[in-house]
């Protein structure tokens, strides 16, 4: 069954740097983009980082994507209170046909 | 500026069809190159794709419930709708509607703000 793989939790301090890891395969990561969500308490997910390093506009540089072989990071720099929410990795799986995946999300707590 | 804007029963009994409406504005579901999309979240989980749409009427769905998921669009009010059959408790989910840009392979942005399905 294809899965991206996130650690359920991530903490840090303002002020600190946060990286939160993706993993997956070459049916996945491996051979497609990755794209991040936000998603802020009781709101609809927003999109944060496309095309694994790309961000919108509108969203502040201190979010960054990048990807390397079959995993994929988001690292927020200079974290912020604001910056506590769930953050989701995503990606186009070529197996059974194709399908989006999305990995289990992140929960990043400002200490 | 485009926004998406779901609606539908906050209630479906189990067995029954769950129907959602997503309805557009500032942009066409008929577009070139524009396809939308259905994505769901039970309670206290965590994202789970259902299927999109392409402005050709191509569709993909989620392998776990092409047997059940059917997404259409109706061009004349700007809407494209979910249909998912014989629902059960496991489909209790926020249900969001989205732009997937770039494609089935793309990210999706805007989303819509979502509504609540229970099925009980």
């Amino acid at each position: 069954q294809a899965v991206l793989t996130q650690p359920p939790s991530a903490s840090g301090t303002p002020g600190q740097r946060v990286t939160i890891s993706c993993s997956g395969s070459d049916f996945n990561i491996g051979s497609n983009a990755v794209n991040w969500y936000q998603q802020l308490p009781g709101t609809a997910p927003k999109l944060l980082i496309y095309s694994s390093s790309q961000r919108p506009s509108g969203v502040p540089d201190r979010f960054s994507g990048s990807k390397s072989g079959t995993s994929a990071s988001l690292a927020i720099s200079g974290l912020q209170s604001e910056d506590e929410a769930d953050y989701y990795c995503a990606s186009w799986d070529d197996s059974l046909n194709g399908l989006v995946l999305f990995g289990g999300g992140t929960k990043v707590t400002v200490l | 500026q485009l926004q998406l804007q779901e609606s539908g029963p906050g209630l479906v009994k189990p067995s029954e069809t769950l129907s959602l409406t997503c309805t557009v504005s500032g942009d066409s579901i008929s577009s070139s190159n524009s396809w939308w999309a259905w994505i769901r979240q039970p309670p206290g989980k965590g994202l789970e794709w259902i299927a999109t749409l392409s402005y050709t009427k191509i569709t993909y769905y989620h392998p776990s419930l092409k047997s059940r998921v059917t997404i259409s669009g109706d061009t004349s009010k700007n809407q494209f709708s979910l249909k998912l059959s014989s629902v059960t408790a496991a489909d209790t989910a926020m249900y969001y509607c989205a732009k997937q840009v770039a494609g089935p392979r793309g990210w999706f942005d805007p989303w819509g703000q979502g509504t609540l399905v229970t099925v009980s």
